[in-house]
């Protein structure tokens, strides 16, 4: 089973606007990733956020934590049509020894010209 | 630095026949992971390593799936036989071992498997 959610499944949007997508998951963590996927390729590592901080930000991206409602989101500012990706969350369980990361399902992002 | 390499990038095999990835990781990272993501969903967890001995392998059907990390550096992923909801593609990431208490992982790009 996987332990976060993300929402919404897909999101379209227009170059310029801002794309925000949650996460939500289901038992203590250690620390929260955010990974995009371009179509026909491997994931890549964007950002992660630590169990004791609440926001953090990388160029146009932006995540908040809030792990008394176990939840996350991601802003993606000012996209551009190169945003066009899935993005997942993934969450490294506070128990686990060696950082076993789960993802969700993804959140389909289409940014067009 | 170079990344993570995967071949074949595509297998094409009927139901029953079997078939092998490799993986090799990004130099000096000892923790090597072995995805599998169906088309729509997130990556889920088949096996993971650490240098060449198996940290979790509680989600490898190992009926059918086997996997080894010999020398502590390359991987294979064998499935043996094949079936119609193995089609997915298998995604191998690397990480260096844990020592600030983040883990972050560098995948490959992907072996895709078609079932017939």
């Amino acid at each position: 089973s996987q332990q976060g959610e993300e929402d919404p499944q897909a999101l379209s949007i227009q170059e310029g606007e801002n794309a925000t997508m949650n996460c939500s998951y289901k038992t203590s963590i250690n620390n929260l990733q955010w990974y995009r996927q371009n179509s026909g390729r491997g994931l890549v590592h964007l950002i992660l956020i630590r169990s004791n901080e609440r926001e953090k930000h990388s160029g146009r991206l932006r995540v908040t934590l809030d792990t008394s409602k176990k939840s996350s989101s991601l802003l993606i500012t000012a996209s551009r049509a190169a945003d066009t990706a899935s993005y997942f969350c993934a969450t490294d369980p506070r128990r686990a020894s060696w950082g076993k990361l789960q993802f969700g399902a993804g959140t389909q992002v289409v940014v067009t010209p | 630095e170079a990344g993570v390499a995967q071949s074949p990038r595509y297998k094409i095999i009927e139901k029953r026949q079997s078939v092998a990835f490799w993986c090799n990781p990004i130099s000096g990272h000892a923790t090597l992971y072995w995805y599998q993501q169906i088309l729509g969903q997130g990556p889920k967890l088949l096996i993971q390593f650490q240098n060449n001995g198996v940290v979790d392998d509680s989600q490898l059907p190992k009926d059918r799936f086997s996997a080894e990390r010999l020398k502590g550096v390359d991987s294979t992923l064998k499935i043996q036989p094949a079936k119609l909801e193995d089609s997915a593609v298998y995604l191998c990431a690397s990480s260096v071992a844990q020592v600030t208490g983040a883990n972050v992982l560098t995948f490959g790009a992907g072996s895709r498997l078609t079932v017939l």
